[in-house]
Parts: structure tokens; C-alpha cells; sequence
């Protein structure tokens, strides 16, 4: 299978632990996205890479979201000290950046619950 | 700023009947824009895609879009619903480097048999 795949596909934590879910983009792909999506909603973008520099950070990820993606291949994203707000699907997506392949593919989520 | 409005949450058809999806965009330049599909417990796949070319847009499954610039739409289409299309339908628009992609909230389809 050569799509998006994310690591774990569901995580149960206890509030104020610390978390970490890795995705791995298409091989070829040098862009890589973070979303969340909550029950209702549509994903919210969280951040963007282009191969390893982080371009783009949403407002919505706070001082206890941070992402890496070194060497421009699979990325991590890390929540600390947990809050029962951050429960969501975490999606990872990755794309070819180029404007005639520009659409994003999806990986299949993880799914975070704090408790 | 970019942004899409999905004027519909639900959307109910018969199975066999036409299938309009409506979505309305906001962008401050010439936009790119997406439906993707969601079925329950899958992953987002792409339905078809704008970026400035034919305004009539093709997509899988046979579903297509029309780009109406003078309306600001970009509602999706499919002459005859099958069961199988029962699933939730995110339009989207992207900025104007591809750098970030915002989603609407989601219309979800119910196919009746």
C-alpha cells in the first residue's frame, strides 16, 4: 500500500499526558499537512511543511502542539499535558505541490481520546 | 481570507434521483477548489478538483461540479444518487500557494432506497 499512514489509529490518554501520533506521507510527496476534525465538523487545518520546514501554523495550535518532520519524510505530532478538549481525529495528509497535482490525499486518522 | 459555506448539513434523496450539493466560496483571488468524500469509518478521498481550467469539473463516481465565479459556487452534482454515495461531502478551498486548505462543515448525504 503506498497511501498516507498514520501511527496509532486510536490513542486513550489521561488528561495532562503527553502524546504522539506519526503519519508517513506518499513517498514522492515534499508537502505533508495536519488537521483535526471533531464530531460535526470539518477538518481545521493545524500545519503545513514543504519537505522538512514547517510554512504554516494555525492559530488553533497552541504552545502544546508542536510538529516535526525531519528529513522531510514522516512527520510527528506531539500534544503535551493533554486536555480533554484536544479529543478529535488527528488527519494527516501529504501532496506533490505542484500545481497541476496539488489536491491532497488523506490518511485514515488517529483517534485521540484524553480522559 | 478564504472560506466555503455548505449551505446544507443533510441532504436526503431517493436512490435513482439527482444529487445537488451546494457550497459557496469567499476568496480575495482567482480560487482552487475541491469536494472530497468521507464514508463513515474511511478516509477523505478526493472527488474532483478546480484549479483555474475547465469550469465544468468531472470527478469519480460521476459526480462533477460547475465553477460559477459571478455566484461564488461550486455545488456538486450527480444526475441519478446510487446507495453507495450515502456519505458525508466536504468542499474546500485552498490559499493561493496551496500552503493551506480550508474545509467547509460537511453535508452529509442519505441515499433512500
Amino acid at each position: 500500500d503506498t497511501g498516507v499512514s498514520q501511527d496509532p489509529r486510536h490513542k486513550i490518554t489521561k488528561r495532562g499526558q503527553n502524546v504522539t501520533f506519526r503519519c508517513d506521507p506518499i513517498s514522492e510527496h515534499n508537502r505533508l499537512y495536519w488537521y483535526r476534525q471533531t464530531l460535526g465538523q470539518g477538518p481545521e487545518f493545524l500545519t503545513y511543511f514543504q519537505n522538512e520546514a514547517q510554512l504554516e501554523k494555525s492559530r488553533l495550535l497552541s504552545d502544546r502542539f508542536s510538529a516535526e518532520r525531519p528529513k522531510g519524510s514522516f512527520s510527528t505530532l506531539e500534544i503535551q499535558r493533554t486536555e480533554q478538549g484536544d479529543s478529535a481525529m488527528y488527519l494527516c495528509a501529504s501532496s506533490l505541490g505542484v500545481r497541476s497535482s496539488v489536491e491532497q490525499y488523506f490518511g485514515p486518522g488517529t483517534r485521540l481520546t484524553v480522559t | 481570507a478564504q472560506s466555503v459555506t455548505q449551505l446544507d448539513s443533510h441532504v436526503s434523496v431517493s436512490e435513482g434521483t439527482p444529487v445537488l450539493l451546494r457550497c459557496n466560496y469567499s476568496s480575495s483571488y482567482s480560487p482552487s477548489l475541491f469536494w472530497y468524500v468521507q464514508h463513515p469509518n474511511k478516509g477523505l478521498q478526493l472527488l474532483l478538483k478546480y484549479t483555474s481550467a475547465a469550469t465544468l469539473v468531472k470527478g469519480i463516481n460521476g459526480f462533477e461540479a460547475e465553477f460559477k465565479k459571478s455566484e461564488t459556487s461550486f455545488h456538486l452534482t450527480k444526475p441519478s444518487a446510487h446507495m453507495s454515495d450515502a456519505a458525508e461531502y466536504f468542499c474546500v478551498v485552498s490559499d493561493y500557494n496551496f500552503n493551506k486548505f480550508y474545509f467547509g462543515s460537511g453535508t452529509k448525504l442519505n441515499v433512500k432506497p
